[in-house]
């Protein structure tokens, strides 16, 4: 059974700062790995895909990074400005026998960012 | 484009009752998910659904039914509501093609008193 977990739970930084979110899991035959942002009261929408034959994904300020054999995944803000305040979540799409197409979230890292 | 479409977007339930959560998406998806979440809590598969016709049990799916009749609508049915069940519920779906995300709806907020 895969295990998600996002490690710090919680984070807050003052404005300009570069920061790392991490997740990491345990069943390494995902095929892709999914970074998502939601603000309290909404849905999520998605930030960054990583296949799982790539290594890393730039979308602007953001770039995430996959090592599958380590089972580890970060998200690297760099930055980081009060808007980027919100529940980031990461997701895993398995790849093996009944997983296929299942996909596990980890509980999310809180952020806050303050001026 | 509309996406995933949640319908309701809110309910009050009373124990015992019963409901369906509706859930439709026009991309053309072959994979369709319903989670739910907890305050404070990350997201918990319920129900998922690789195709028409084709459906498999998640994490928590006690209490719950779906059924996936076309590739557009996957509803999920509640019966006999209880207060555990007390979440918001989100619907999402995905093509598991190369580079295609996740795509959620706006969720529902489900509360059984």
């Amino acid at each position: 059974k895969q295990e998600v977990t996002q490690i710090p739970a919680a984070l807050s930084v003052p404005e300009g700062e570069n920061l790392v979110l991490n997740c990491s899991f345990t069943d390494s035959a995902i095929y892709n790995l999914q970074w998502f942002r939601q603000d309290p009261g909404k849905g999520l929408t998605s930030l960054l895909l990583i296949q799982s034959s790539q290594r890393e994904q730039t979308s602007g300020r953001l770039n995430a990074s996959l090592d599958k054999s380590s089972g580890r995944s970060t998200l690297y803000i760099a930055a980081s400005q009060p808007g980027d305040s919100a529940t980031y979540l990461c997701a895993t799409a398995g790849a093996g026998g009944t997983s296929y197409g299942k996909l596990t979230f980890g509980q999310g890292t809180i952020l806050t960012v303050h001026p | 484009n509309a996406g995933v479409t949640q319908t309701p977007k809110f309910r009050i339930l009373k124990i015992g009752q019963s409901m369906t959560l509706q859930c439709t998406q026009d991309m053309n998806h072959n994979y369709m998910y319903w989670y739910r979440q907890d305050p404070g809590m990350g997201l918990k598969l319920i129900y998922y659904s690789v195709g028409a016709g084709i459906t498999d049990k998640g994490e928590v799916p006690n209490g719950y039914n779906v059924s996936r009749s076309t590739t557009e609508d996957f509803p999920l049915r509640l019966e006999l509501a209880a207060p555990s069940q007390t979440s918001v519920y989100f619907c999402a779906s995905g093509s598991l093609s190369y580079n295609s995300p996740l795509h959620f709806g706006n969720g529902t907020r489900l509360t059984v008193t």
